[in-house]
């Protein structure tokens, strides 16, 4: 089992819908989870940050973290065709050495038509 | 501020060939991670970088080397290039083990 798993999709909407994108996990050392936004031949770029569980608003972008379930969610409202990209999660806790790296999802296509 | 900056931004090499990809960490930042993104998939870690020490280290072979220098700025060695090498290089850069800033990367391609 991988330790991140997230549907690659493509996922399709239309302007203005509120889209849902997903991750799951196995670890429970996990304690910082992000999402990243990568548009096509560029660099990931951070979009959301948590820590721990709960929800976290910023503009039209909502992060939910459930620890419980091993969840993570990003959502979108309003979604407008400037937000088609590869959204990708990623999380970290510390190691043993108390060293954090990074292990990411495979990322979601997600397209907004107009 | 400039942000994460990487050269070369692509990159035509051909099989056996080594290569070195550059890296300058956005201004504060003393970590440097290195990784390897294949076409439709999520970033794959290399190495990090603190203290011109590899801290970290990925499931990547002996070919795939670094450097970090006392400016915090790395550089990514390839040798003995194989086809399936060919992947966008992302440089990351953050303040110890803090969120990670990330380059727009280096596309390399080998024939």
């Amino acid at each position: 089992q991988k330790e991140v798993e997230q549907d690659p999709g493509p996922l399709s909407v239309p302007e203005g819908a509120i889209v849902s994108l997903n991750c799951t996990y196995s670890n429970s050392a996990f304690q910082y989870f992000m999402w990243y936004r990568q548009y096509s031949r560029k660099g990931p770029e951070l979009l959301m940050y948590t820590y721990s569980s709960g929800n976290k608003e910023d503009g039209r972008f909502t992060a939910q973290v459930d620890k419980s379930s091993k969840y993570i969610s990003l959502f979108i409202r309003d979604s407008q065709p400037s937000d088609s990209a590869t959204y990708l999660c990623a999380m970290s806790g510390y190691n043993a050495g108390n060293n954090r790296k990074l292990i990411w999802g495979l990322g979601t296509s997600l397209a907004v038509n107009p | 501020d400039a942000g994460v900056t990487q050269s070369p931004t692509h990159l035509i090499k051909t099989r056996g060939q080594q290569v070195t990809l550059r890296c300058s960490p956005k201004s504060g930042h003393d970590t440097v991670s290195w990784y390897q993104q294949a076409l439709g998939q999520g970033p794959q870690f290399i190495f990090q970088y603190y203290e011109e020490e590899e801290r970290q280290r990925g499931n990547f072979p002996d070919r795939f080397s670094g450097h970090q220098f006392p400016n915090y700025s790395s550089e990514l060695n390839v040798n003995a290039l194989l086809l399936g090498d060919s992947a966008l290089y992302l440089c990351a850069s953050s303040l110890a083990a803090d969120t990670q800033y990330f380059g727009p990367g280096t596309r390399l391609t080998v024939l």
